[in-house]
């Protein structure tokens, strides 16, 4: 009974190529997180959904594009993938953006050759 | 000036020692404040939140916030192998709702 599950747990792919993540979330929360989370273990917010809109977009490429069909799932969606993007990206949900308590899925490991 | 730094260690304790993470931060506004548990290859787990100044304990586990000195500190009595991990430090400012910033992280070690 997985509260936040994330697809692909491990992303392989060439430089140049587009990708996408899936989040999906069973708690009822109505927020969701993206976070990078790169090799020195440092943890960056990247975009946040409150009921399907969007309230933070920090300074990302716009090669990076999140989507959120409902409340339950946030998708990342990255095109022409370059090296730097090899990272870990969690996905979180909060019950709601006055609720700071965050639920972090497993985590999806992009690598970039 | 980083918004949360944390000593990223690795701090290295003997079991049934006391672990001691400090976590200082720049915006005299932050209001929450939490400590996440990372082990290797997982996900953060949330383990302690403090809202307000003083001391909160849970278990094993106290986290210490002084607003004035704007710091805030997590103490792990009797250090288990099992503690092994990094530990995230994480501020809410308030202003931007939902908005965590997080420190680099300490790596901690407790050897048996």
């Amino acid at each position: 009974d997985t509260a936040v599950s994330q697809t692909p747990k491990y992303l392989v792919t060439q430089m140049g190529n587009d990708k996408s993540i899936k989040c999906e979330q069973n708690l009822g929360h109505d927020t969701m997180y993206w976070y990078k989370q790169d090799s020195k273990k440092f943890l960056k917010i990247m975009f946040s959904y409150n009921n399907k809109e969007l309230i933070i977009n920090e300074t990302v490429p716009n090669r990076f594009s999140p989507k959120s069909p409902d409340k339950a799932h946030l998708n990342l969606h990255i095109n022409s993938l370059e090296l730097g993007d090899s990272a870990v990206y969690f996905c979180a949900s909060s019950q709601s953006l006055a609720e700071e308590t965050q639920y972090f899925g497993p985590g999806t490991r992009l690598l970039v050759l | 000036q980083k918004e949360v730094e944390q000593n990223s260690g690795p701090l290295s304790v003997p079991e049934g020692a006391i672990a001691s993470l400090n976590c200082t931060y720049s915006d005299r506004g932050s209001q929450s404040f939490f400590w996440y548990r990372q082990y290797s290859g997982k996900s953060p787990e949330l383990i302690m939140s403090i809202y307000s100044n003083g001391d909160k304990e849970d278990g094993r586990f106290t986290a210490q916030l002084n607003k004035a000195s704007q710091y805030v500190s997590l103490l792990i009595r009797d250090s288990q192998p099992s503690d092994s991990a990094t530990y995230l430090c994480a501020v809410s400012r308030g202003s931007t709702l939902g908005r965590l910033y997080f420190g680099r992280g300490t790596q901690l070690t407790v050897w048996p």
